[in-house]
């Protein structure tokens, strides 16, 4: 079975300073990950993802995240945080040939002006 | 130009009423899902359809009815509400052309929070 954990639950930060955010899976197959941010009040909206080719991913808003098979790790990271980052962040990830999606926790993501 | 729409956005019941989510998409997608998002943000996927054929349905209770009249839409039926009922539902879609295929995006509805009383 798929499983998605983020250990960072929440985490505040000063605007401008660099975000990193943790994110392992676990599954024995190939996968494909993603991350969604939701803005407060607002729905899902998808930041990257990774199917294959270049690990490291760029996404919307200066986002990127690096797939590291061996880690089994898909970490969100950004140089420079801004206070309309702050959201949540849901990482998630399925398997090849399968259609669940499966969801960390998320991470709450507050930046301070 | 909403992708994919819910209504109503809130929805305040009494428990045991039963009650529907509607949800559209205009993407083109064959691939519908209904997710439930808990208290604590927790995001679980309730059930999905691929071209009005259920394809997942994880453990929910049989009160919960899916029902998808054509591709577009898949709306959610829920009977004798219960208090822990009480969540932010989102549909989502993906193109997935053929059952299985997974390589596609999921795009998501802004939600419907149905609060039981």
């Amino acid at each position: 079975a798929q499983s998605v954990s983020q250990h960072n639950h929440h985490v505040i930060l000063s605007e401008a300073a660099s975000l990193e955010l943790g994110c392992n899976y676990s599954y024995g197959g190939t996968v494909n990950l993603f991350w969604y941010v939701q803005y407060p009040g607002q729905h899902l909206q998808l930041l990257l993802k990774y199917f294959s080719g270049d690990p490291l991913v760029k996404g919307i808003k200066g986002f990127e995240a690096e797939f590291i098979k061996s880690k089994f790790s898909f970490n969100l990271r950004k140089p420079s945080v801004q206070w309309s980052d702050t959201a949540e962040y849901f990482c998630a990830v399925n398997g090849r040939g399968f259609q669940k999606l499966v969801f960390g926790t998320g991470t709450r993501l507050l930046v301070s002006p | 130009d909403t992708a994919v729409s819910q209504t109503p956005k809130y929805l305040v019941t009494q428990m045991g009423n039963d009650k529907s989510i509607k949800c559209e998409q205009n993407l083109g997608h064959d691939t519908m899902y209904w997710y439930k998002q808990d208290s604590k943000k927790f995001l679980k996927i309730m059930f999905s359809y691929n071209n009005k054929e259920l394809i997942i349905n994880e453990t929910v209770p049989n009160r919960f009815s899916p029902k998808s009249p054509d591709k577009a839409h898949l709306n959610l039926h829920i009977n004798s509400l219960e208090l822990g009922d009480s969540a932010v539902y989102f549909c989502a879609s993906s193109q997935d052309r053929t059952s299985g295929r997974s390589t596609d995006t999921q795009y998501f509805g802004p939600g419907t929070r149905l609060t039981v009383l």
